[in-house]
């Protein structure tokens, strides 16, 4: 079975600084994708950052980037010059490919620090 | 361009009763998820569906069942309500594309409560 583990409940970061959250999986499966995933009080999961698991290279969106290892099966959120919006619920989340069955961690609480 | 959008937002009921819940995906897509997630906890893949048929179902009893529409909106149904079904119920759209969907759009979600 494929598990995704975050053990960080919460994390503080003040304005403008970098923070970097923690995400391992287990999985005997070779070709998968890895999300993390943004969820405000609104409730609403919001993608902030895909990578596949084929390529080596780690992806980024803006203010966001990852470390991608895969034989150590991990995949750290790196957000830069932490905004106040960024806080939220993070989810790390990993799916096979051709698998429509998406499972998630536990959750990183962060908070932004003015 | 709207969204996708899930209602109620909130509901209570109490235990052994029956439960629908309502989707509508984000304009295009054609592919309803719907996940559950308890307090605390991520959410955990319920079901999908595509062209009006459950394609793949999670570790979910089968009082959970689901239902599409042509017109791509999907409803969740839940009988005999147990204590352990409040959560946050969620549900996400997708364009299938090759027999899998590679971008999920998520609502709000409705909150579950049972008595």
């Amino acid at each position: 079975a494929q598990t995704v583990t975050q053990s960080q409940p919460e994390m503080s970061v003040q304005e403008a600084e970098t923070v970097t959250l923690s995400c391992t999986y287990d999985t005997s499966e070779s070709d998968y994708y890895l999300f993390w995933y943004k969820q405000p009080p609104s409730r609403q999961m919001i993608l902030v950052i895909r990578q596949e698991a084929y390529k080596q290279q780690n992806a980024t969106e803006n203010r966001f980037s990852v470390n991608f290892q895969k034989a150590a099966k991990s995949f750290s959120l790196k957000i830069s010059d932490s905004q106040l919006g960024d806080a939220a619920m993070y989810f790390c989340a990993y799916r096979r490919r051709n698998n429509n069955d998406m499972r998630f961690g536990a959750g990183t609480r962060l908070t932004v620090k003015p | 361009d709207a969204g996708v959008t899930q209602s109620p937002t909130h509901l209570i009921k109490t235990r052994g009763q029956q439960v629908t819940l309502r989707c509508s995906p984000k304009s295009g897509h054609d592919t309803v998820s719907w996940y559950q997630q308890a307090l605390g906890q991520g959410p955990q893949f319920i079901f999908q569906y595509y062209e009006e048929e459950e394609r793949q179902r999670g570790n979910f009893p089968d009082r959970f069942s689901g239902h599409q529409f042509p017109n791509y909106s999907s409803e969740l149904n839940v009988n005999a309500l147990l204590l352990g079904d409040s959560a946050l119920y969620l549900c996400a759209s997708s364009l299938r594309l090759g027999g899998t969907n590679e971008k999920l759009f998520f609502g709000s979600g409705t909150q579950l409560s049972v008595l």
